[in-house]
């Protein structure tokens, strides 16, 4: 496709569920990012990866969060043992070489935990 | 730990006219990058405008425009000819190694 597309859009879980949020960056870009985005606030950043290479996860609130992108493009966000505080908005965003240039974001999905 | 303050949780203007936003930020490296982005209620991040930091002169982009004042770690956006479609969520952001973001301010432009 021709933007960053993640899938669900929306996602409702009970707490102590676990759920797995996807991103799909544009094709053949290097980096990757997911932010958390709570109501009314700036993102969050959660981790980074270079390819397959995760170079920063110092954003992860807990070791609940687990991240991957095993072949260096698809990346999926995994959160154990659902919590009410992780409601939020989940974006993820690529861009073809480095943080510094221009991140294409996906629409995000947004976790209720009920 | 770099961070990026927006002094203005809301902001209005009416259509056509000029409106800045504020921001600064905190930062001990030298070469960094500034942004801003405009979300708009579909969630969509956009990228309005980019500045490196080691330039002087400040990014323009049509209606967009920034004034970097490096000494003083501000930022701030200025959006001449405001529209109805510029109301939105807007984030000023700071790249060091990684993006930061500000709060934001939330944009009215009225009729």
């Amino acid at each position: 496709g021709a933007g960053v597309s993640q899938s669900p859009r929306y996602k409702v879980a009970k707490r102590g569920q676990d759920v797995a949020l996807r991103c799909d960056p544009i094709s053949g870009h290097v980096s990757l990012f997911w932010y958390q985005q709570a109501l009314g606030q700036g993102p969050e950043f959660l981790t980074y990866f270079q390819n397959e290479a995760q170079l920063d996860k110092s954003g992860l609130p807990s070791d609940r969060f687990f991240a991957e992108r095993p072949e260096g493009s698809v990346s999926t966000l995994k959160i154990q043992r659902t919590q009410q505080e992780d409601s939020a908005v989940y974006l993820c965003a690529s861009s073809l070489r480095t943080p510094a240039e221009k991140l294409f974001f996906g629409s995000g999905t947004q976790l209720s935990v009920l | 730990a770099q961070t990026v303050t927006q002094s203005q949780p809301e902001m209005s203007v009416q259509e056509a006219e000029t409106v800045t936003l504020s921001c600064t930020y905190d930062t001990s490296e030298n070469n960094y990058y500034l942004f801003w982005y405009k979300q708009p209620p579909s969630r969509q991040m956009i990228l309005v405008i980019r500045q490196e930091a080691y330039k002087q002169q400040n990014a323009t982009e049509n209606r967009f425009s920034v004034n970097f004042q490096k000494a003083a770690k501000s930022f701030s956006l200025k959006i001449s000819d405001s529209q109805l479609g510029d109301t939105a969520m807007y984030f000023c952001a700071f790249c060091g190694n990684k993006l930061v973001f500000g709060a934001g301010t939330i944009l009215r432009v009225k009729s």
